[in-house]
């Protein structure tokens, strides 16, 4: 059965700094893996979406990587705002699974402090 | 277009009692997917549907049942509900078709509380 595992489970730091949001994963076999951002009381906010065959994605201060055969994944946030603070989750989608649904891991609550 | 659309987004019930949670989505979507959310055990799937007429248990699939409408409408019903399954719930969608990244929308959930 596949587990995925964020670490850390919450994180604070002053603004401007740079971070990394770790993900790990049991079984190597993935489709893809999508990072999310949620708000408290709110849904999921997809950022960005890595596939196996891929290293990396990024968007404006976000870079996502990826190594499959270690089943690993990180999560950059480049020069931080306190409009980043959220719970990021990581999720992955099996391979050959067809329309099965993601596998989560419980997320890292992050604060950025003014 | 909305995206994922989910009525209500609060609900109380008694032990016991019946409801339905409404999802639909406006992407023309072939696959739809319910999940909870529990404090400390991240998201866990209860049911998809991986195409109009199909339904499938996830990890979690006691205590519910769900009808795939039409290609839109995905509902889960909790036909007796219980104090354990108070959470938030959330409906999301993915297309299949065509090709990759595949990648999953989610609704602003449902929290429910099973008193």
């Amino acid at each position: 059965k596949q587990e995925v595992t964020q670490i850390p489970a919450a994180l604070s730091v002053p603004e401007g700094e740079n971070l990394v949001l770790n993900c790990s994963f049991t079984d190597s076999a993935i489709y893809n893996l999508q990072w999310f951002r949620q708000d408290p009381g709110k849904g999921l906010t997809s950022l960005l979406l890595i596939q196996s065959s891929q290293r990396e994605q990024t968007s404006g201060r976000l870079n996502a990587s990826l190594d499959k055969s270690s089943g690993r994944s990180t999560l950059y946030i480049a020069a931080s705002q306190p409009g980043d603070s959220a719970t990021y989750l990581c999720a992955v989608r099996l391979a050959g699974g067809g329309a099965d649904g993601l596998t989560f891991g419980k997320g890292t609550h992050l604060i950025i402090q003014p | 277009n909305a995206g994922v659309t989910q009525t209500p987004k609060f609900q109380v019930l008694k032990t016991g009692q019946s409801m339905t949670l409404q999802c639909a989505q406006d992407m023309n979507h072939n696959s739809m997917y319910w999940y909870r959310q529990d404090p400390g055990m991240g998201l866990r799937l209860i049911y998809y549907s991986a195409s109009e007429g199909t339904t499938d248990k996830g990890e979690v699939p006691n205590g519910y049942n769900v009808s795939r409408l039409n290609k839109r409408e995905f509902s889960l019903r909790l036909e007796s509900a219980a104090p354990s399954q108070t959470s938030v719930y959330f409906c999301a969608s993915t297309s299949f078709v065509g090709l990759p990244p595949y990648e999953q929308y989610f609704g602003p959930g449902t929290r429910l509380t099973v008193t």
